[in-house]
């Protein structure tokens, strides 16, 4: 079956950085996809890894090892606006996306 | 440009009363997705389309049908609603079929069962 796991909760200190990581075990593979969600909500897409390697985009970074079936994303500089929901998704053979249970990540000042 | 648009926002339910969410888009995707999202658990997919006129079942399509009767938009029915069906809903929406591209999600249509 297919399978994407992160961990459920998370805790970090406003102004430090924070590693979110997510496995997966998915019928093919066509990319992984990291999206936010504020509580009450839509998600909004953060960063998608095809290749393996990190992809940074401000403070926020994106890493992929497709033969360990592993990403992590990285926030830097933490701020209490970063307090919400990290969803990790892969995008199987068919173009359709597999979803995690998501990383609630708590800050504190 | 609004994206993508769900109606309605909240709504509470009667078991076994039927309602419709609509799903807008304007962003001239190709596929369209009707998602459930419950606590503890990921975006879980009920039905989607790749384009108009057609409709194919997602993970957990029981109970629910849909409709794609114009490429903007997308009908989730639910024809007898049980209390199993309390979730937020969410329409999404995406390009190309075969496209890698991001989903575009609505802002979500909360609905309880009674």
């Amino acid at each position: 079956g297919q399978n994407i796991d992160q961990p459920t909760e998370m805790t970090a200190t406003e102004g430090a950085i924070v590693q979110i990581n997510c496995t997966y075990q998915t019928s093919g593979f066509n990319g992984l996809f990291w999206y936010q969600q504020h509580a009450g909500e839509a998600p909004t897409f953060l960063s998608y890894n095809v290749l393996d390697g990190l992809e940074e985009k401000g403070r926020f970074s994106s890493f992929l090892s497709r033969s360990k079936g592993y990403s992590y994303l990285l926030l830097k500089e933490l701020q209490m606006k970063d307090s919400a929901s990290y969803l990790c998704a892969v995008m199987d053979s068919n173009y359709q996306l597999i979803w995690g249970a998501g990383t609630k990540l708590i800050i504190k000042p | 440009n609004a994206g993508v648009t769900q109606t309605p926002k909240f709504r509470v339910l009667k078991t076994g009363q039927s309602m419709t969410l609509l799903c807008a888009q304007d962003m001239n995707h190709e596929y369209m997705y009707w998602y459930r999202q419950d606590p503890g658990m990921g975006l879980r997919l009920i039905h989607y389309s790749v384009g108009e006129g057609t409709t194919a079942k997602g993970e957990v399509p029981d109970g629910y049908n849909v409709s794609r009767l114009k490429k903007q938009n997308f009908l989730l029915g639910l024809e007898s609603a049980a209390p199993s069906q309390t979730s937020v809903y969410f329409c999404a929406s995406r390009r190309l079929a075969g496209d890698t591209g991001e989903l575009f999600f609505g802002e979500g249509s909360r609905l309880t069962v009674l």
